[in-house]
């Protein structure tokens, strides 16, 4: 069936260094891809989408780009921050089945002062 | 802004007894649904609802119901709770497939 992928379950950084999280997914055709973030005690914030091969995401100094050949959607930033510490979550929405989202476990970013 | 609320915001329940979330949203969206948020499994779907007086099935719907009585509100319910249905429970709305979910603030439940 449908899933998404995320590597690791936590990231630790510093102020002003690149992340990356990374997402992959299994799904067939073009499933819409999405990121999410969660900030302690809060529902999941909806960060950007993108629906075609080679499309770029992007919100808030984060992107990532569709890419259908390595079926991935990885996250970046180039400098993050301490509030940008929070729990970022993968999604799909699969275009066979059109009402259900799959979302990844979730990538915890602890970002040190 | 969308909006979803969700009540009570936390609750304590006695297994085997009768538990009730609701959710209601202002967004005018058509596509609601119930999530349960466990460490390590992420968000996982319950029930979901694209129209009023229908409810369908999500990834993990045992021991859960749902009802969807208007447009603008959506339950889960729990009939008979067990100290399994302990989580923090999510609910969110969107306008259409494949676009972007708006969550409440969820709702943690402890069931003893």
């Amino acid at each position: 069936g449908d899933s998404v992928t995320q590597t690791e379950g936590q990231v630790a950084l510093s102020e002003e260094d690149f992340l990356t999280i990374h997402c992959n997914y299994s799904a067939s055709g073009y499933p819409a891809l999405f990121w999410y973030v969660q900030y302690p005690g809060e529902g999941p914030q909806f960060l950007f989408r993108a629906s075609r091969d080679k499309e770029k995401g992007s919100s808030r100094g984060f992107e990532a780009t569709y890419d259908k050949g390595t079926t991935s959607f990885h996250l970046r930033k180039a400098s993050v921050q301490e509030s940008d510490s929070a729990v970022y979550y993968c999604a799909l929405a699969p275009d066979t089945n059109a009402y259900k989202v799959i979302f990844g476990k979730g990538t915890h970013l602890h970002v040190l002062p | 802004e969308a909006a979803v609320t969700q009540s009570p915001r936390s609750k304590v329940a006695v297994t085997g007894g009768k538990v009730t979330l609701s959710c209601h949203q202002t967004n005018n969206h058509d596509y609601m649904y119930w999530y349960r948020q466990d460490t390590g499994h992420g968000l996982r779907l319950i029930h979901y609802s694209y129209v009023a007086d229908s409810t369908e099935k999500g990834d993990i719907p045992d021991g859960y119901k749902a009802s969807r009585p208007s447009q603008e509100n959506f339950s889960l319910i729990l009939e008979l709770a067990s100290l399994s249905q302990t989580a923090v429970y999510f609910c969110a709305s969107s306008d259409d497939w494949g676009y972007e979910q708006y969550f409440g603030p969820g709702t943690r439940l402890t069931v003893l």
